[in-house]
């Protein structure tokens, strides 16, 4: 079944960029996901990728996939304090259970 | 719409005490399932339906029952409360039809605390 890594915390100053990174194992996921979870509160869908492209860009959120070395990051440009959460990477068929990773933890200083 | 609703939001059991957990969509959502998150485990799927009348086991299903009787209702029902159930538990629904990004849908989470 899907395993997915991520690290678990970054630590960034307003205004810069942050990148935060996520390997998986099975390269069969049409879509891959980034969920946000804002403190106290249930995820939120950021953005999604479908598997055959390898970036996509929504504003100041960039998803970039290697799919030969099954990586997946998303940058968020001039990041904010309001960006400060947990973000989640998710594998898997549109038509059965996504697989998260254990979540990054952004943390952004003013 | 309501989206997916969680009742109750906190509760607080003592161990062997048996309690439900109750999920409810008006999406008209085909796909349901439950998750339960605890610090630096992320989340874990602990049972899932693809439809009423059909459930399944995820990740961790030891300790929870669940049933799938409507479209719109998906509980959790734990059977003998434990401490190692203390957690947050996620209710999830997408469409899983083609055409569809397969995005889930979470409820607020229930904190269910076992003394």
């Amino acid at each position: 079944g899907e395993d997915v890594e991520q690290s678990l915390f970054l630590s960034v100053r307003e205004g810069d960029s942050s990148v935060i990174n996520c390997t998986y194992t099975d390269s069969s996921s049409t879509y891959l996901y980034w969920y946000k979870q804002e403190p106290g509160a249930g995820l939120q869908l950021l953005t999604y990728i479908f598997s055959n492209m390898d970036m996509k860009q929504d504003q100041r959120l960039t998803v970039l996939l290697n799919k030969k070395d099954k990586h997946l990051s998303l940058r968020i440009a001039d990041t904010q304090t309001g960006d400060s959460a947990i973000y989640f990477c998710a594998g898997g068929e549109a038509g059965t259970a996504l697989i998260f990773g254990k979540g990054t933890t952004l943390s952004v200083s003013s | 719409n309501a989206g997916v609703t969680q009742t109750p939001k906190f509760q607080v059991l003592k161990t062997g005490q048996s309690m439900t957990l109750q999920c409810a969509q008006d999406m008209n959502h085909e796909y349901m399932s439950w998750y339960r998150q605890d610090p630096g485990m992320g989340l874990r799927l602990i049972h899932y339906s693809v439809g009423a009348g059909i459930t399944d086991q995820g990740e961790v299903p030891n300790g929870y029952n669940v049933s799938r009787s409507t479209t719109e209702d998906f509980p959790l029902r734990l059977l003998s409360a434990a401490p190692s159930q203390t957690s947050v538990y996620f209710c999830a629904s997408k469409n899983p039809g083609q055409g569809f990004t397969g995005e889930l849908f979470f409820g607020e989470g229930s904190r269910l605390t076992v003394l």
